[in-house]
């Protein structure tokens, strides 16, 4: 089975733009985290999406923005580019009815903000 | 969430047995204890997760006294391919996953 997909891989943009990042959860998994990490330090979440629904955001700006579409798959926007928004982007997924904290993490979108 | 504490970095030889501790004096009646595992530019995979007691995968295996206060991911004869950073999380199924800095672990031969 395909395990969680992200496109691109890597992305070049310049301050002020904007960016969309995308994600295709495990076949089955109805739940797409994002999460953003920086060189150095453990991956920060950003939001949560079930069923379509955000059930969770963590500690970021309104310039980040996301969706899930009715085949799960999701989108990650980011307005307004900043150079400090330059970060590996990682989407993971999870079944439903989980009794596990086991996230399945996709390779990441490697962000360059110039 | 409980807050976790553990070595910023370690160092072993091929082989040998590796024991990483993580501290979380705050943890939860309901919070859970999950080890993950990230190697360069790749996504975190997960390794191992435990309530309390013993848990043992074909992977590693996870100490956790009765206090729940710390646990300890054990790493059996790694190999240079361990080498990667280890990261120990605690909380319930539903939340959102709260990384910490983790712990590098670099294996020599």
């Amino acid at each position: 089975d395909a395990g969680v997909t992200q496109s691109p891989t890597h992305l070049i943009k310049t301050r002020g733009q904007h960016v969309t990042l995308r994600c295709s959860p495990i076949s089955g998994h109805k739940s797409v985290s994002w999460y953003q990490q920086v060189l150095g330090q453990g991956p920060q979440f950003i939001f949560q999406y079930y069923e379509k629904e955000e059930r969770g955001r963590g500690n970021f700006p309104d310039r980040f923005s996301a969706r899930q579409f009715p085949n799960y798959s999701s989108e990650l926007n980011v307005n307004a580019l900043l150079l400090g928004d330059s970060a590996l982007y990682l989407c993971a997924s999870s079944p439903p009815d989980s009794a596990s904290y086991e996230q399945y993490f996709g390779p990441g979108t490697r962000l360059t903000v110039t | 969430l409980a807050k976790t504490t553990q070595p910023i970095s370690m160092d072993s030889y091929e082989g040998q047995e590796v024991n990483i501790t993580c501290s979380h004096n705050n943890i939860a009646t309901n919070d859970y204890i999950t080890w993950y595992q990230q190697f360069p530019s790749q996504g975190p995979r997960f390794i191992i997760q435990g309530y309390k007691t013993k848990v043992t995968n074909e992977v590693a295996s996870l100490f956790i006294p009765a206090d729940r206060k710390s646990s300890t991911l054990s790493l059996p004869r790694v190999s240079l391919s361990d080498t990667a950073v280890y990261y120990c999380l605690v909380g319930w199924v539903t939340d959102k996953l709260i990384f910490g800095t983790g712990t590098r672990l670099q294996v020599f031969p």
